[in-house]
């Protein structure tokens, strides 16, 4: 069975830091995503990774996929409080169906 | 486009209850899941459709979960009898290519 770890599953980290959430998996795909979840809210999609090498940038947020590592990250770039949320990594295993696998989520927490 | 429709928003029923969720989502997208997040399990899938036949429903926790998906715009998860181990938020997303979207979640509590 797949397993997607994500660490760390807890973050606290001051405004203006730089910090990088890890997703580890443990079978070959070459499809990754990263969704964040507001309190209360449904998830959200941030990031879709669909290669080897894939890097996408959006605002403070980037991610990137190492298939071969097995390994996708989620680095912050000068912490705002806005950015506090849950963020969920998921593999995508397209045999047998579309199915997803998530990671357990980060809990991030920016502070002033 | 409304995204990933999901009814009621909140529901609260006392154990023994049946329960129906429902769920629209977005027109053209061939997959549908329906998960169940808690503060202890996380994200679990529950079960999931293509082209409106169910494919994987391994993750239907017990014979008292259910689900249907008659036509491409509509499915239904039901509870019957409900238990407060229920109790969880319970997401639809639907899919075509790549990435789900999700449904704003049913928050079900079970007393």
């Amino acid at each position: 069975e797949l397993k997607v770890e994500q660490n760390p599953l807890f973050l606290s980290m001051q405004e203006g830091k730089n910090y990088t959430i890890y997703c580890n998996y443990s079978t070959t795909s070459d499809r990754l995503y990263w969704y964040r979840q507001d309190p209360g809210k449904s998830l959200e999609s941030l990031f879709v990774l669909l290669s080897n090498g894939a890097v996408k940038q959006e605002g403070r947020l980037m991610a990137s996929l190492d298939t071969k590592a097995r390994l996708s990250t989620l680095h912050i770039t000068a912490a705002v409080h806005d950015l506090s949320a849950t963020y969920f990594c998921a593999v995508d295993m397209s045999y047998p169906g579309n199915q997803f696998y998530f990671g357990t989520g980060t809990s991030l927490t920016v502070i002033p | 486009d409304a995204g990933v429709i999901q009814s009621p928003r909140h529901e609260v029923t006392e154990m023994g209850q049946e329960v129906t969720l429902r769920c629209k989502p977005i027109s053209g997208h061939d997959y549908l899941f329906w998960y169940r997040q808690t503060m202890m399990r996380g994200l679990e899938l529950l079960i999931y459709f293509n082209n409106n036949v169910p494919i994987d429903d391994s993750g239907m926790p017990e014979d008292r979960f259910s689900a249907k998906m008659p036509n491409a715009s509509f499915s239904t998860l039901k509870i019957q009898p409900s238990e407060p181990r229920d109790s969880a938020v319970y997401f639809c997303a639907s899919l075509k290519n790549y990435g789900y979207t999700f449904g704003s979640g049913t928050r079900l509590t079970v007393v």
